[in-house]
């Protein structure tokens, strides 16, 4: 009875690295989704997937890139960190567009 | 642009009182509305929604109100309790015309005893 796991659930990158966050989900859901959140701006979209093999653009998908091999998977990769990239991410995934989000605890990852 | 805002970052209510916390839209096509509630170092969790075709969902403690033409629904909680403590976030399916939910900044509920 998982859900959503995420992987690392701490990061701390130097400026310049890149890491990938791993997020799995084992109820055979669609939809999924990776959020950041920081202080004052609620839970902002990042990227997102409708299905095994497609990924589209959020709300902020600058520096980031999104990938779903699988149907389970979604992989959120930063290519080289940023300061500004430091938040907490969560991923989320749904049966349905709508509603019925399940997150995961969440990642969080500092960038110095 | 901001489509959905809650412009108190924190409200702090007496235990066994009525906390009320609000929320504000700007695009009229949403029809569908929903409550999350989270706690530290876990995910957000839904916790109550609303249809646009109504004014008001209850469940147990939790009420929901909306008021379409100002834009604005807000959420009950009667009595308040302690484990009621935690980050609460609108929401509504409406990024870019897209279904994906979209989020306030969400408003930090402390219930004292």
């Amino acid at each position: 009875n998982a859900g959503v796991t995420q992987t690392p659930k701490f990061r701390v990158l130097k400026t310049g690295q890149s890491m990938t966050l791993l997020c799995a989900q084992d109820m055979n859901h669609e939809y999924m989704y990776w959020y950041r959140q920081d202080p004052g701006m609620g839970l902002r979209l990042i990227h997102y997937s409708v299905g095994e093999g497609t990924t589209a653009k959020g709300e902020v998908p600058d520096g980031y890139n999104v990938s779903r091999l699988k149907k389970q998977n979604f992989l959120l990769g930063l290519e080289s960190a940023a300061p500004s990239q430091t938040s907490v991410y969560f991923c989320a995934s749904s049966y349905t567009e709508r509603g019925g989000y399940t997150f995961g605890s969440g990642t969080r990852l500092t960038v110095v | 642009d901001q489509q959905v805002k809650q412009n108190s970052p924190s409200l702090s209510v007496q235990e066994g009182r009525i906390s009320i916390l609000n929320c504000d839209y700007t695009n009229s096509m949403f029809d569908y509305f929903l409550w999350y509630k989270k706690y530290p170092a876990e995910g957000p969790t839904f916790l109550i929604s609303i249809s646009s075709i109504k004014d008001k969902n209850e469940d147990g403690r939790f009420t929901v109100f909306l008021n379409k033409s100002a834009k604005h629904l807000s959420l009950h909680i009667v009595p308040s309790q302690p484990g009621d403590s935690a980050v609460y976030f609108c929401a509504a399916p409406g990024f870019r015309g897209a279904q994906k939910l979209v989020f306030g900044q969400g408003t930090r509920l402390t219930i004292n005893p």
